[in-house]
């Protein structure tokens, strides 16, 4: 069975550096999510992306954070220069057209020391 | 920020056993309701997603209900099984497409 996957599972920064943080959705998947889990809290929405273009985003996903779709497979999350505040556990997740399953990729914790 | 809820935070049951716990939402501007099975360092996994007020779904020895105009859905395990053992997320969905979570039931099974 297709599945999202997310790369690197874990990722550790130092403060004021960018990350990049990979997805690959399943193939035939439209419409594409990052969310994120700081501990202790919530998962809570930052971006969707359809078409190339970002769709909606949360009051978190301000300037320092940029998604893309380079090449068709991969679905990036940039942080340009992240903050400590930025630690968390990031997933990202596909939608196939005409349904409203969101898949999960298993996520990619960032550290950010 | 939409109010998602679940209770309780964390379950303990007895292998055999069945359990429930809710998830209360907001009811406007609902479009879907979702669940999800989570286990550690695993992507969380769909189980449902329901729209119609009064809808009930099943999955092997999961179920769950929903009631839009009240706002809450229950998820029920029937005769727990050690590897039912995991979070169960729910998220609301309204016309957006986001989802809003709530913090999840952590349920653990023990053998």
């Amino acid at each position: 069975e297709p599945e999202v996957t997310q790369t690197p599972s874990h990722q550790v920064t130092q403060m004021g550096q960018e990350v990049i943080l990979r997805c690959v959705p399943i193939s035939n998947h439209l419409y594409f999510y990052w969310y994120r889990q700081i501990l202790g809290q919530k998962v809570e929405f930052l971006v969707s992306f359809y078409n190339n273009e970002i769709s909606e985003k949360s009051e978190i996903f301000d300037d320092q954070f940029s998604v893309e779709r380079p090449d068709g497979s991969n679905f990036t999350l940039k942080i340009r220069s992240t903050k400590l505040e930025d630690s968390a556990m990031y997933f990202c997740a596909g939608m196939l057209r005409g349904t409203d399953t969101q898949y999960f990729g298993p996520g990619t914790r960032l550290t950010v020391l | 920020i939409l109010n998602v809820e679940q209770s309780p935070q964390s379950l303990h049951v007895q292998e055999g056993d069945s359990t429930n716990f809710t998830c209360s939402f907001p009811s406007s501007n609902f479009y879907a309701l979702h669940w999800y099975r989570w286990e550690t360092a695993k992507s969380p996994e769909a189980l449902f997603v329901m729209t119609l007020n009064g809808d009930e779904k099943k999955k092997g020895r999961i179920s769950a209900t929903l009631n839009t105009k009240e706002g809450y859905s229950y998820l029920y395990i029937k005769g727990s099984q050690p590897e039912d053992s995991a979070t169960y997320l729910c998220a609301f969905m309204a016309n957006d497409y986001k989802l809003s979570f709530g913090a999840g039931t952590t349920v653990t099974v023990r053998a």
